[in-house]
């Protein structure tokens, strides 16, 4: 079974900052998917960022960048020029690299941005 | 607009009655998704189809029931034999011609008293 721990319940930073947030996950599969999700206070889950494990080049989608380690099964996001509409849950996920396989889901940070 | 729709956004229920929470899709996605989120809990898997007249339990499957006699719909029933049904319910849907990324709609929030 893949476990995906997120260590940090909260965390704030003021606008234009950059702020990572971690994730380390369990598994021992060798090719699967992560990402990172966003659920603003709307609760519509939103899709930031998908890496592939069989792509060593980190995923990079405009201010919102991974540093995916794959040895220390580790799945860190950069959110680069914090804006305002960033305050939201963010949500580490896991899936197999089989077809239709399911999410397994960290307990989600707060992030918080501030003027 | 295709897209994922669940009705409606919130639910009220008396408890020791048996609910169902519907999820539309017209994404002509093969597969659908149910989760349940709890403050502090992230989302957690309840059942999910793969195909139509298919679907297998996710990790707390025990109180709910699904049917999948549709492509489009995958309702779920939240029965009086779940003990704890007051949450948000997410329903998603994905298919390989997206890379089987999931697609969430915009969640009923059930409260049971």
């Amino acid at each position: 079974a893949q476990t995906v721990t997120q260590s940090q319940p909260e965390m704030s930073v003021q606008e234009a900052e950059t702020v990572t947030l971690s994730c380390t996950y369990d598994t021992s599969e060798n090719n699967y998917y992560l990402f990172w999700y966003k659920q603003p206070p709307s609760r519509q889950m939103i899709l930031v960022i998908r890496q592939e494990a069989y792509k060593q080049q980190n995923a990079t989608e405009n201010r919102f960048s991974v540093n995916f380690q794959k040895a220390a099964k580790s799945f860190s996001l950069k959110i680069s020029d914090s804006q305002l509409g960033d305050t939201a849950m963010y949500f580490c996920a896991f899936m197999k690299h089989v077809q239709y396989s399911t999410l397994t889901f960290g307990k989600g940070t707060m992030l918080l941005v501030s003027p | 607009d295709g897209g994922i729709t669940q009705s409606p956004k919130y639910l009220f229920r008396k408890e020791g009655q048996n609910v169902t929470l519907s999820c539309e899709q017209n994404l002509n996605h093969d597969a659908m998704y149910w989760y349940r989120q709890d403050p502090g809990q992230g989302l957690r898997l309840i059942y999910y189809s793969q195909i139509v007249n298919d679907f297998q339990k996710g990790d707390i499957a025990e109180g709910y029931s699904v049917s999948r006699e549709k492509k489009e719909s995958f309702p779920l029933t939240v029965t009086s034999a779940q003990k704890n049904p007051t949450a948000f319910y997410l329903c998603a849907s994905s298919a390989e011609a997206v890379g089987y990324e999931q697609y969430f709609g915009p969640g009923t929030r059930l409260t049971v008293t």
